[in-house]
């Protein structure tokens, strides 16, 4: 299985919402990601997890909250979002070995639109 | 702190021709590693091609190549015999290799046309 799979792939919800983006993966990685990537853009990176320890936050608002129950699982929690918000949120995995290639295997995305 | 760069946000290309989409970087890292992802319509990021900085060789996959300049810092990717289904955003990428950040360029768009 090679596969990054994310729920739901579209999500609308309005600013007094809480909502949760699932990510799961069964390649035995140990490192897994959240990108948020606006239109016509690169994908920013949002938080790293490695050995299911939060490793990296780039300075992401506190509505955002992400969570690493198992080392094949990742959730974003959204809370009191912004319609600037609205994104599609990409979710990646890398083995995070010796072996890690520096290459990211991503999911096809959950679409955010924020009303 | 590592910088992408690709300067072209557009290109077109008829089926079966050859067109090369551009890529500089910037890092104090001595060992990384290079990519160029796609992203077609249906929005997944799919690896195109990898490139290892302390590799001289050329990375090839079919009709992907890439032209590694590693003092210029350039990364150039070739697509030979165009297709219609290469039609997509092409992101080139760099991660440093000591921590698990990729940076990304800003994306070339890239049109196949009959």
């Amino acid at each position: 299985d090679t596969e990054v799979t994310q729920t739901p792939k579209h999500l609308v919800m309005g600013m007094t919402n809480k909502k949760s983006l699932k990510c799961e993966q069964h390649m035995g990685h140990r490192a897994m990601y959240w990108y948020k990537q606006k239109a016509k853009k690169p994908p920013e990176l949002m938080f790293v997890y490695s050995y299911e320890k939060l490793s990296i936050n780039e300075s992401v608002p506190s509505r955002f909250s992400p969570e690493c129950p198992n080392s094949s699982l990742l959730n974003l929690h959204l809370h009191a979002l912004q319609p600037e918000d609205s994104a599609l949120y990409l979710c990646a995995s890398s083995p995070g070995t010796a072996l890690n290639t520096g290459e990211l295997f991503f999911g096809e995305g959950s679409r955010l639109t924020v009303l | 702190a590592q910088t992408v760069t690709q300067s072209q946000p557009e290109m077109s290309v008829q089926e079966a021709e050859t067109v090369t989409l551009s890529c500089t970087y910037d890092t104090s890292e001595n060992n990384y590693y290079l990519f160029w992802y796609k992203q077609p319509p249906s929005r997944q990021m799919i690896l195109v091609i990898r490139q290892e900085a302390y590799k001289q060789q050329n990375a090839t996959e079919n009709r992907f190549s890439v032209n590694f300049q590693k003092a210029a810092k350039s990364f150039s990717l070739k697509i030979s015999d165009s297709q219609l289904g290469d039609t997509a955003m092409y992101f080139c990428a760099l991660n440093p290799g000591t921590a698990s950040k990729l940076t990304f360029g800003t994306g070339t768009r890239l049109q196949v046309t009959l």
